[in-house]
């Protein structure tokens, strides 16, 4: 069973500070690392898709890094504000799994305050 | 673009009784849809994927004759829990691919209560 830890499993962040937390997943078989963004009573959100080793990511002001040799990738929120509430998921994809298998983290759940 | 629905947003039903949920995808073609559950404090898991006009793929310790997945049309796929028991009770919450794409666009789920 292959195991992608989240943390922390929570965070509370003042508006306009910035804020990060960490995806770990298995380092061999990789294939791909997905970030959702997921809201109360909505739907998961895509954010990003990262497959190369150092690959950095950015959406406004949500930017991710992949270190892919040492099974980590880092989500960052710059300036947060109070609709960057939400529990972020990431997901892990390997080579040998079936097409399009994901396997989630528990997610970090972020609490921005005004 | 990419949206996803699913209906009902949440059921509750007798023990014993069959549901159906629905996954739409509304503005694009879904050649492969995923059904994953969520327990409580836990992680999306994935249940079994589906091809349009394949059978479904089921991952192991999920039973497929309770939970009957179709995939008929390339917009729509359906989970049928038959005969649900209180152990059933559960989120339910599909992602839909379109060919070629890395990215599942999700659904907003299906809260299950089995009384």
């Amino acid at each position: 069973i292959l195991n992608v830890e989240q943390s922390p499993q929570s965070l509370h962040v003042q508006e306009g500070d910035s804020t990060n937390f960490t995806c770990s997943f298995p380092s061999s078989n990789f294939y791909a690392l997905h970030w959702y963004r997921w809201e109360t009573a909505k739907s998961p959100e895509a954010l990003f898709v990262m497959t190369l080793n150092g690959d950095e990511k950015k959406k406004g002001r949500i930017s991710a890094t992949l270190n892919t040799k040492e099974g980590y990738s880092y989500l960052y929120i710059k300036g947060s504000q109070p609709e960057d509430s939400a529990t972020y998921l990431c997901a892990f994809s390997g080579w040998t799994d079936s097409w399009g298998k994901l396997q989630f983290g528990a997610g970090t759940q972020v609490v921005v305050t005004p | 673009g990419a949206v996803v629905s699913q209906h009902p947003s949440r059921v509750i039903c007798k023990s014993g009784t069959s549901v159906k949920i629905e996954c739409r995808s509304l503005d694009f073609q879904a050649t492969t849809m995923f059904w994953y559950r969520q327990f409580p404090k836990q992680s999306l898991m994935l249940m079994a994927t589906s091809n349009e006009g394949s059978k479904a793929t089921y991952e192991q310790g999920v039973e497929k004759d309770k939970f009957l997945i179709n995939h008929a049309s390339l917009t729509l796929s359906t989970l049928t829990v038959t005969s649900a028991h209180p152990e059933d009770s559960s989120f339910y919450i599909c992602s839909a691919r379109g060919p070629g794409e890395e990215t599942q666009y999700f659904g907003p789920g299906t809260r299950l209560l089995v009384l």
